[in-house]
């Protein structure tokens, strides 16, 4: 069966260092896959999408990878500061329905000052 | 950037009667329109796919009798949880997306409590 996981375990860093969380996934040729970040009783922001030909995508601050081979991607926040403790999600395309995406649980970040 | 909005932002029913929850897309004409659920400290559960004009596809599980969505323009989707029970206490949120973008823009979500 199609799995994404992500560490179910909060993230905690000091301000200013890199924040680096994962997403594997398992059964999935995704045409793409997004980040997104959610704040505590909020809808999801959308961050970045990385398409499967691309190897890195960057926006300012944020970097993702995307390892098909491996089926994993990486999200980097640099120079964290403690206004990015979020949950952050990752997101697949399905093979079917190319806008529609499954979620990952996401993995929370807590940066301190 | 694309705006989501969602009303009401939180809401309070009675076992056994229909509660409705307007998406509007303010600024973008909204294609396809999606509606989650999210459960305490779980990921989003996407419940149905609605495009405009069309019957909306639910996700296996997911009863369309009970859940019913109604997106009749480019800028609206509804979403009617009829006979609601306390096992559908949840927070209801839905997205949009447009033609040719792969990015889905959220509303704020539901909360969505029933007694």
């Amino acid at each position: 069966s199609q799995k994404i996981e992500q560490n179910s375990e909060a993230l905690n860093i000091q301000e200013g260092k890199t924040a680096t969380l994962t997403c594997n996934y398992t059964n999935y040729s995704p045409a793409y896959l997004q980040w997104y970040r959610q704040d505590p009783g909020r809808g999801p922001v959308f961050l970045l999408l990385i398409r499967e030909n691309e190897k890195e995508k960057r926006k300012e601050r944020l970097k993702v990878t995307f390892d098909t081979t491996l089926k994993q991607s990486l999200f980097h926040i640099t120079a964290s500061q403690p206004a990015d403790s979020a949950t952050y999600l990752c997101a697949l395309a399905r093979s079917s329905g190319y806008s529609t995406l499954t979620f990952g649980k996401g993995t929370m970040l807590l940066v301190s000052p | 950037g694309a705006v989501v909005s969602q009303h009401p932002s939180w809401v309070i029913c009675k076992s056994g009667t229909s509660v409705k929850i307007e998406c509007r897309s303010l600024d973008f004409q909204a294609t396809t329109m999606f509606w989650y659920r999210q459960f305490p400290k779980q990921s989003l559960m996407l419940m149905a796919t609605s495009n405009e004009g069309s019957k909306a596809t639910y996700e296996q599980g997911v009863e369309k009798d009970k859940f019913l969505i109604n997106h009749a323009s480019l800028t609206l989707s509804t979403l009617t949880v009829t006979s609601a029970h306390p096992e559908d206490s949840s927070f209801y949120i839905c997205s949009a997306t447009g033609t040719g973008v792969n990015e889905q823009y959220f509303g704020p979500g539901t909360r969505l409590t029933v007694t």
